[in-house]
């Protein structure tokens, strides 16, 4: 299984802030990879696929970039409904793998 | 719109049988791979396998192969996980989402989950 590797654990950043989220895959994905927000109690939502394409309705603040092995997920600036845990998964080999994820909170 | 809707909670025994449900609406289902994912408490995400309603095609991912049973009923929309004989360590959240890409790569609409509780 290809090793994923989030950093940081855990952010915390305030309200209006930019923020970069990193993800470092064990073997090279193309740009076959996925990022999600899961909240407490909610299933995971995913925002964005293909490393850069925004999923529906996922408001412009979200963005990735990367390609390879190092993938980043951009949120521009933090509105309150942001603070939350963040995955990236692979899926450029069977099976997907998730990294471990990035708790965002509130400074 | 896309709808997913998983079934209730389980509290079960080890050893006991279970089967859970993931029911899309209309034709969400068709022509979409469907995928199985579990969350531990307090843990991460863990992919364990895609079944392809339309023609039943499973993948099992080797950490879940022989563990747990993926069937579908495309007749209804609906994807199955099986448990023939449960483990106090399967408990657990347990997603289902349907998958977008060429492949079944990634969730785009997920259930609400499932809750499983394995306890004497």
């Amino acid at each position: 299984e290809v090793v994923m590797t989030q950093s940081p654990a855990t952010l915390s950043v305030s309200p209006g802030e930019r923020v970069t989220l990193s993800c470092q895959v064990g073997q090279r994905a193309n740009t076959n990879l996925a990022w999600y927000q899961q909240k407490p109690g909610q299933a995971p939502r995913l925002l964005i696929f293909g490393a850069s394409t925004r999923a529906t309705g996922i408001p412009a603040r979200f963005s990735g970039s990367g390609s390879g092995t190092e993938f980043t997920l951009t949120i521009s600036s933090l509105q309150s409904e942001d603070f939350a845990v963040y995955y990236c998964q692979q899926y450029n080999d069977w099976p997907p793998s998730f990294g471990q994820g990035t708790k965002l909170e509130i400074k | 719109e896309v709808q997913v809707v998983q079934s209730g909670a389980e509290v079960k025994k080890p050893g006991e049988s279970l089967k859970i449900s993931c029911k899309g609406s209309r034709n969400s289902f068709t022509n979409y791979w469907v995928g199985w994912v579990r969350q531990m408490p307090g843990k991460g995400l863990e992919w364990m396998g895609i079944i392809y309603p339309s023609d039943s095609d499973t993948r099992y991912s080797p950490s879940f192969q022989g563990q747990v049973a993926i069937s579908a009923d495309k007749s209804i929309s609906t994807a199955y996980l099986h448990w023939s004989s449960l483990k106090a360590s399967d408990t657990g959240m347990y997603y289902c989402a349907r998958l977008g890409g060429v492949y079944g790569d990634y969730g785009d609409y997920w259930g609400q989950g499932t809750l499983v509780t394995v306890s004497s």
